[in-house]
């Protein structure tokens, strides 16, 4: 597992609730990056972080923000939850080359 | 704009037979190409990859044949086992800059039969 945790494993919230969504590593890696798994869509990235308080937009950043203070946590925060937003999140960091390994996932429902 | 297309959508192969999924992409600034199997409720894992510079790479049962000129990639599994089933991502990306943001294809579920 590469030595990534996610956390919350399971959520459940209503509509127009805030969010934070937390990835934490244990190897010091420099990226890391958020995606979402929709069926038919496959994985699509939504930010990724190039080292503390440098972070990118990805494909589908809307409606999502980031946060990098510390080099082993990457934040996720969807500062007003909508249903578009129920997915599963996957957390990954890039090792020393450039393979990307993933965490096991936040499964978000929003009601 | 889905810039890897993969196909099949699914798969049925006997045990001992050969699994094929293709990918095709758009990009002509990707240059890492990683396959990924998936297993329900985990997350995915990194199977093979391949760079344009060789056209083949083979680990255990696992091939990815890369062809630069028709922008395809495909994934052999030989001997097709029952604990292969899962589902199978392509991906791309480009490594220079940008940081290496991979692009997935819609995956394929592939179910090997006893």
């Amino acid at each position: 597992d590469a030595g990534i945790t996610q956390s919350p494993r399971h959520k459940v919230t209503e509509t127009g609730t805030p969010v934070t969504l937390r990835c934490h590593q244990t190897e010091n890696h420099r990226y890391m990056y958020w995606y979402r798994q929709d069926p038919g869509h496959g994985l699509r990235l939504i930010h990724y972080s190039y080292g503390v308080k440098d972070t990118d937009k990805g494909e589908v950043s809307d409606g999502y923000s980031v946060s990098r203070s510390k080099t082993e946590d990457f934040l996720l925060t969807l500062e007003s939850a909508t249903s578009s937003q129920t997915s599963v999140y996957f957390c990954a960091i890039r090792g020393g080359g450039f393979e990307q390994y993933f965490g096991p996932g936040t499964r978000l429902t929003v009601t | 704009q889905q810039q890897v297309k993969q196909s099949p959508q699914s798969l049925i192969v006997q045990k001992g037979g050969i699994s094929i999924i293709n990918c095709a992409y758009e990009n002509t600034a990707f240059d890492y190409f990683p396959w990924y199997q998936q297993f329900p409720g985990k997350g995915p894992a990194l199977l093979i990859a391949i760079r344009p510079d060789v056209s083949e790479k083979k680990e255990g049962r696992f091939t990815i044949s890369f062809n630069k000129s028709a922008k395809q990639f495909s994934l052999h599994i030989m001997d097709s086992q029952p604990g292969d089933s899962a589902t199978y991502f392509c991906a791309a990306s480009g490594v220079t800059g940008g940081g290496n943001k991979l692009t997935f294809g819609t995956g394929t579920q592939l179910k090997v039969e006893l």
